[in-house]
């Protein structure tokens, strides 16, 4: 059963980096892609981005200009940057394993537990 | 980016309901529609992949069906471990969308 779990600070100010990392178990990072989802409280979900476990990546465009994902196979972690962060950026962000569909599509199967990061002075 | 559109935004319903959930697509996403169930404090589970399959695990109670822009989620006979916030996400294309969620509360 793979399991991810998110890592990282849960206070950022204003205008500096947010970096989580997604450690995954249960299974190896190599030949999967993976995700990063956010929340705010009480809103719906935002899709960031994914990579793939050679580091190719694919973010969202409202983000891309402050997204960069990285992969560590040899850690089997994941991880996420945000920069110049905002209290926009306030959310539970989540890892996720993203599974390609044999017939098309992909969808989001195995999730983290979610980790909450406030943006505040 | 693909608009998806949920309705109702909010449900209320008894246990043994029978209950349809829709989600409308801004442009044909063929059938690359998956369901969420997400419980307070806890990450998204998916239910439906592909429209209309169930993941491993998941009720048989719960099923999905459409194509192109309307999609429906169906749960047969509401339990009450059913009362949750269901959102429907389209993969047809990047940025993947989350419709803005449909909130199933007890009647």
């Amino acid at each position: 059963q793979v399991q991810l779990q998110e890592s990282g600070p849960g206070l950022v100010k204003p205008s500096e980096t947010l970096s989580l990392t997604c450690s995954v178990s249960g299974g190896s990072i190599s030949g999967s892609y993976w995700s990063w989802i956010r929340q705010p409280p009480g809103k719906g979900l935002e899709w960031i981005g994914y990579i793939y476990y050679t580091g190719s990546t694919n973010y969202n465009p409202s983000l891309k200009s402050r997204v960069t994902m990285s992969v560590d196979t040899s850690k089997n972690q994941f991880s996420l940057n945000l920069r110049s962060v905002t209290a926009a950026d306030t959310a539970v962000y989540y890892c996720a394993r993203y599974t390609p569909i044999g017939s098309g599509g992909n969808y989001f199967d195995y999730w983290g537990q979610g980790t909450l990061v406030t943006v505040s002075s | 980016d693909i608009q998806m559109t949920q309705s109702p935004s909010s449900l209320s319903a008894s246990v043994g309901d029978r209950v349809t959930i829709t989600c409308r697509a801004s442009q044909n996403i063929r059938n690359y529609l998956n369901w969420y169930q997400q419980k307070p404090g806890k990450a998204p589970k998916l239910l439906i992949y592909a429209a209309s399959s169930l993941q491993s695990g998941v009720p048989s109670r719960f099923s999905g069906s459409g194509s192109g822009t309307d999609f429906t989620l169906t749960i047969s006979s509401l339990q009450p471990e059913d009362f949750a916030t269901y959102y429907c996400q389209q993969s047809y294309s990047t940025p993947h969308t989350f419709g803005q969620g449909t909130k199933l509360e007890i009647k």
